[in-house]
């Protein structure tokens, strides 16, 4: 079965550098969320897209954008990158709408982003 | 702050026992709760949920009680096989709110 698909699954950039993740959602799953995970750290929500417009947003940075294109990937692009943007950034989708309270994240592997 | 968190960092049980992870949650208004595993190097996987109308749901293996009056929640995973190892997460969502906050992971080790 198709799963979430994240790139690149590693990344690694000198400080102030920019970086873009993409992710590919489950086919037909429109909803597409962004976490990010310091090590030995719980998911932090970023933000979420629900058709291609944004739904939620959280802790993130204002140095970091995102968008959900006409075909549902997304992509985090980070600028400025800081020490401590080095993580791993986990992209998930779901076939519900955004809001109507379900557990079912399929998660990507992950992009994991070294800032050196 | 509204957060969702885990009581203890790491837990050693011994193969084929009965492993408990608990978890306590801080926003009343949270109504949907789940369970996430992640193994090492992978993304958080779906275990189970439960709404806040119910006390108990359970799966295969795994049973989740919810008491909201003490805002607790737990895991309970029987006859615990070391493909169980991993960290857990319990996470929580309120109606009408796209996200889903995660808690503080708890570290499942396995006991030969």
């Amino acid at each position: 079965a198709a799963g979430v698909i994240q790139s690149p699954r590693h990344l690694i950039k000198e400080k102030r550098e920019t970086a873009t993740l993409k992710c590919y959602p489950i086919p037909r799953h429109d909803t597409v969320y962004w976490y990010q995970q310091g090590p030995g750290q719980d998911p932090q929500f970023l933000i979420s897209f629900y058709e291609k417009m944004q739904s939620d947003k959280g802790s993130i940075p204002d140095r970091f954008s995102a968008q959900q294109f006409s075909d549902y990937h997304s992509e985090l692009n980070m600028s400025s990158l800081e020490l401590g943007d080095s993580a791993l950034y986990f992209c998930a989708s779901s076939p519900d709408k955004a809001g109507t309270n379900t557990g079912e994240l399929f998660f990507g592997e992950g992009s994991r982003l070294t800032v050196l | 702050g509204e957060s969702v968190g885990l009581h203890l960092p790491t837990l050693s049980v011994q193969e084929g026992d009965n492993s408990i992870i608990n978890c306590a949650y801080s926003n009343s208004a949270s109504d949907y709760f789940i369970w996430y595993k992640q193994e090492s190097g992978k993304g958080p996987q779906f275990i189970i949920d439960i709404r806040s109308n119910m006390d108990k749901r359970q799966g295969q293996r795994v049973t989740v009680l919810l008491n909201k009056t003490v805002k607790h929640l737990s895991l309970q995973i029987a006859a615990t096989q070391p493909g169980d190892s991993a960290v857990y997460f319990c996470a929580e969502n309120e109606m009408g709110d796209d996200k889903i906050i995660f808690g503080k992971g708890t570290r499942l080790h396995i006991l030969p």
